[in-house]
């Protein structure tokens, strides 16, 4: 089955752009959806697609894809957005979802 | 309000059962596949198991195949996981969510979660 690798941890300096990444050899095929996880609450998607995003989430979330790797990048980033994030894709080798296990982003 | 809603967790013993329900509205629930995915407390995120609109597709992670058992009511908007042999390795939070993509066999990812149900398997 596929894998996906993320950093387990990120810092970045309150109002810097903090990029989160995923890596696995099923983004070269199928898009990544990102999910934000504040501690006690479930998770929530932010990202899906080639660049989407649900309603209500703040357009300084972007998405990008190059090669077998998947970016979460966060313009400007703010004290509310210190989370874990995930990713997820689909498997390439049978109809299951996939997750990486997660990155801790902390605002300084 | 578009909004998932797990009950049916509990303690229960290794190798007893235990059935996952979940309730949803605000969507058209038959035009959605359907997942559960759980995390046990200061961990990741483990897909579990996925079910198509149609249930033309049902599929499971390598983890609980041939032990636990998706299943969805279109006409009672509901989910469910039926879990048997239960093992301590079984505990954690389980989500519900609905996925992104609209009438597709394929999965996608979750739009919408539920809060979670906890399972404690333990004796």
């Amino acid at each position: 089955s596929s894998e996906l690798t993320q950093d387990p941890a990120v810092s970045v300096a309150l109002g810097q752009t903090v990029r989160i990444t995923c890596q696995g050899d099923s983004l070269r095929t199928y898009y990544t959806s990102w999910y934000q996880q504040k501690p006690g609450q479930a998770p929530v998607l932010v990202i899906y697609g080639k660049d989407n995003r649900p309603s209500g989430i703040p357009d300084r979330f972007s998405g990008s894809r190059s090669g077998n790797t998947a970016s979460l990048t966060i313009t400007g980033a703010q004290a509310e957005d210190e989370a874990d994030y995930y990713c997820n894709s689909r498997d390439t080798s049978a109809n299951h979802l996939v997750f990486g296990g997660g990155t801790k982003l902390t605002v300084l | 309000e578009v909004q998932v809603v797990e009950s049916g967790g509990g303690l229960v013993q290794p190798g007893r059962s235990l059935r996952l329900s979940c309730v949803a509205s605000g969507f058209i629930f038959g035009d959605y596949a359907m997942h559960w995915v759980r995390q046990v407390p200061g961990k990741g995120l483990e897909w579990v198991s996925g079910i198509s609109w149609n249930s033309a597709n049902i599929d499971y992670a390598d983890s609980v195949k041939g032990r636990f058992t998706i299943s969805r009511d279109n006409a009672k908007n509901s989910l469910y996981l039926q879990m048997n042999s239960l093992r301590p390795e079984d505990t954690a939070l389980y989500y519900c969510g609905k996925d992104i993509k609209v009438q597709s066999n394929y999965y996608y990812g979750l739009a919408v979660w539920g809060q979670g149900t906890t399972v404690t398997v333990s004796s």
